[in-house]
């Protein structure tokens, strides 16, 4: 099962932030957080991730709380491109035999 | 660079029939993933192969489905005698190691069993 809880959809007008939270209540120590989305019929594309400090990359940043049970996926300025479902997900790196469980998702809606 | 690539991008085919699908992962990339997307759902894993390892067949649905990797690269996942559930995107994924960055991931082959 999926590690992490998220809202199923979202909404966000054109030209706002997208905030998208994520919980991972259980998450261990050495695992990180990942974020990906996923556009109409195309593969998953990685955002972003990150293990306990904030990070900002061209696509989005990640602010992730200080106890680490949730964090939050920033779109600074969402485009109606930016549609898509946002996976949450949470893994340990630089170790064999593993596999990424990706949950449901959130839907996020871009409006004009 | 090129990117993950998958073959055939549609196949439809008849109930019980054979179907092998396809992935050439990114070069260099050691760890291969196979996933299945059924209509509006997530992202079921599949199996897992990093390096000459055996692979992590753990997500397999059942002794139908089956995967191999030769040569460290190019990947096949084979559905013997196809039912309708088994209609989904199958998408393939590569990475640099095990957990090592993120996962790239392939267009997917829609596969469709009448």
């Amino acid at each position: 099962d999926a590690k992490t809880t998220q809202p199923t959809s979202m909404d966000c007008a054109e030209g706002r932030a997208a905030n998208l939270p994520c919980n991972h209540s259980t998450i261990s120590g050495n695992e990180y957080v990942y974020w990906y989305r996923q556009i109409h019929s195309q593969g998953p594309q990685y955002i972003i991730h990150g293990l306990k400090n904030n990070e900002t990359n061209e696509m989005a940043s990640l602010i992730i709380t200080e106890d680490r049970k949730s964090s939050t996926l920033i779109l600074p300025h969402a485009t109606l491109r930016d549609t898509a479902v946002y996976y949450c997900i949470v893994r340990v790196d630089g170790t064999g035999g593993f596999k990424t469980i990706f949950g449901a998702g959130t839907r996020l809606f871009v409006k004009a | 660079g090129a990117g993950v690539s998958q073959s055939p991008s549609n196949k439809v085919t008849e109930k019980g029939k054979d179907v092998e699908l396809r992935c050439d992962p990114i070069s260099g990339h050691t760890a291969l993933y196979w996933y299945r997307q059924s209509l509006g759902q997530g992202l079921e894993f599949l199996i897992y192969f990093q390096g000459n390892s055996a692979p992590d067949k753990s997500g397999l649905p059942s002794d139908r489905f089956s995967a191999e990797r030769t040569g460290g690269s190019v990947s096949t996942l084979t559905i013997q005698r196809t039912q309708q559930e088994d209609s989904a995107v199958y998408l393939c994924a590569s990475s640099l190691g095990p957990g090592q960055g993120q996962e790239y991931f392939g267009p997917g082959t829609r596969l469709t069993v009448t």
